[in-house]
């Protein structure tokens, strides 16, 4: 059982805008702005998407947004692309005694 | 460009050790923790213990003390992840991942060391 609770599974239509929620608990999202999240495909390794709850890597596409309100983070794909069809992990810092703790993955799909 | 390249995988008897590499190229390797992540087949990520390569100074995530140690080799840029006593439920892929610094994120991730653990 992961440490932060995520949707197991997202879809939506090609152009349609979807969002995926991370809930934690007031000693982790809603103690720290350090919420990230990772896109995983099949096989390959995680790759960072969002950080500090909702600023993009360079490269990363702006249709990609993170938030945060109180012990929930979400992330919003707005226009959905084929490409977007993957794994989405949320994690977050949970200071100095725990550390990092992520959340069960979500599945996304593009009908 | 900024890499990390992991060795290869293993296959382990219950009860033994592995220890995993990760070397670092194209960035100051002591200038960014390294972190272990590990995800079971079909499972999510799991945070297991970092290091800080300049210091030698390490954390770890409480499941794994004791079980898990985390060592660098700064003349090789290389980190190592060693765990032991290991169980048929560690069969996982461990990866390591470069902690981006001051955005307390992991934005560089090594392509992954698949261990499995079977008698």
């Amino acid at each position: 059982q992961s440490a932060l609770t995520q949707p197991a599974s997202v879809s939506g239509s090609p152009g349609q805008s979807i969002n995926i929620s991370c809930t934690g608990t007031s000693r982790d999202i809603g103690s720290y702005n350090l919420v990230s999240w990772y896109q995983q495909y099949p096989g390959r390794a995680p790759k960072l998407m969002i950080y500090e709850v909702t600023k993009r890597p360079s490269g990363v596409s702006d249709r990609l947004s993170g938030s945060k309100s109180g012990n929930t983070a979400s992330l919003t794909i707005s226009g959905l692309q084929a490409e977007d069809e993957a794994d989405y992990y949320c994690c977050s810092y949970a200071g100095s005694r725990t550390f990092w703790v992520f959340g069960g993955g979500t599945k996304v799909t593009v009908l | 460009q900024v890499q990390l390249l992991q060795s290869g995988a293993e296959v382990k008897k219950p009860g033994a050790s592995v220890k995993v590499s990760c070397k670092a190229s194209g960035y100051t390797f002591t200038a960014h923790n390294m972190h272990w992540v590990r995800q079971a087949p079909g499972k999510g990520l799991e945070w297991m213990g970092r290091i800080n390569p300049n210091t030698g100074g390490t954390n770890y995530a409480q499941k794994f003390q004791g079980r898990v140690t985390v060592t660098r080799d700064t003349s090789t840029s290389t980190a190592y992840m060693e765990l032991n006593s290991l169980r048929d439920d560690d069969t996982a892929f461990y990866f390591c991942a470069r902690d981006a610094g001051d955005h307390d994120a992991f934005d560089v991730w090594g392509q992954g060391t698949m261990v499995t653990v079977s008698s």
